[in-house]
């Protein structure tokens, strides 16, 4: 069964104190690994997809790495506004499945 | 820029009565998706729609549920007969797909979500 795992569940820094959020899956052909915010109450927010090991995507404070078995998100120089929680979801190689499998999150609070 | 919206935003039921939570996907969006969120707990998919009809659905979709494009720009999820446990947040999403290199990939883009509280 396709499973993702985040870690930490939560994650306390202060601003400008980097650091990476984790995310292990198993699952049976990967066909896209995808990053979320989600702010409280409201909607996940795109933000990477990563479609093969090796790959690398950026996006101002944010990097999403990938390998054969987890993804790494790593923020550099956190400010508070980066806030949130981050999800992350997978799609696997099922035919013509799109839907995603997501994991339950890292909740990142970044204190000034 | 283009986003998905959803209405309304807060829904509170009894329970047996049916509710109807209604979405606008991106303009240029062919697939369309309902998840929901139990509080606390992880984002969960319930259907995908594709030219017309639905291309998959999950467990929890059982028959209380439908799906609908009444017309070109709304796409609606029917619960007939609400729960307690219905108690949750739906997000409506879109997608079209983006070439990859091992075929294409779907980017999923998330509304704000219809909070339903079944009392």
């Amino acid at each position: 069964e396709d499973q993702v795992t985040q870690s930490p569940e939560a994650l306390r820094l202060q601003e400008g104190e980097s650091s990476s959020l984790n995310c292990s899956y198993t699952v049976s052909g990967l066909r896209g690994l995808f990053w979320y915010r989600q702010d409280p109450g409201k909607g996940p927010e795109f933000l990477f997809t990563l479609y093969s090991a090796g790959e690398e995507k950026e996006k101002e404070r944010l990097k999403a790495t990938l390998t054969k078995k987890e993804s790494f998100l790593h923020i550099t120089a956190p400010k508070p506004e980066d806030s949130a929680t981050y999800l992350c979801a997978v799609r696997h190689n099922g035919g013509a499945t799109n839907k995603l499998i997501f994991g339950t999150g890292t909740l990142l609070a970044v204190q000034p | 820029e283009p986003e998905v919206t959803q209405t309304p935003s807060h829904q509170v039921t009894q329970m047996g009565q049916e509710v109807i939570l209604r979405c606008v996907p991106i303009s240029n969006h062919l697939y369309f998706y309902w998840y929901r969120q139990i509080l606390g707990q992880k984002v969960e998919f319930l259907v995908s729609f594709y030219n017309n009809e639905i291309s998959e659905k999950s467990e929890i979709f059982d028959d209380q549920f439908s799906v609908e494009r009444p017309d070109g720009s709304n796409f609606t999820l029917k619960i007939r007969s609400t729960k307690l446990e219905d108690s949750a947040m739906y997000f409506c999403a879109s997608s079209v797909w983006v070439a990859g290199r091992r075929g294409p990939v779907y980017e999923q883009y998330f509304g704000p979500g219809t909070r339903l509280t079944v009392t």
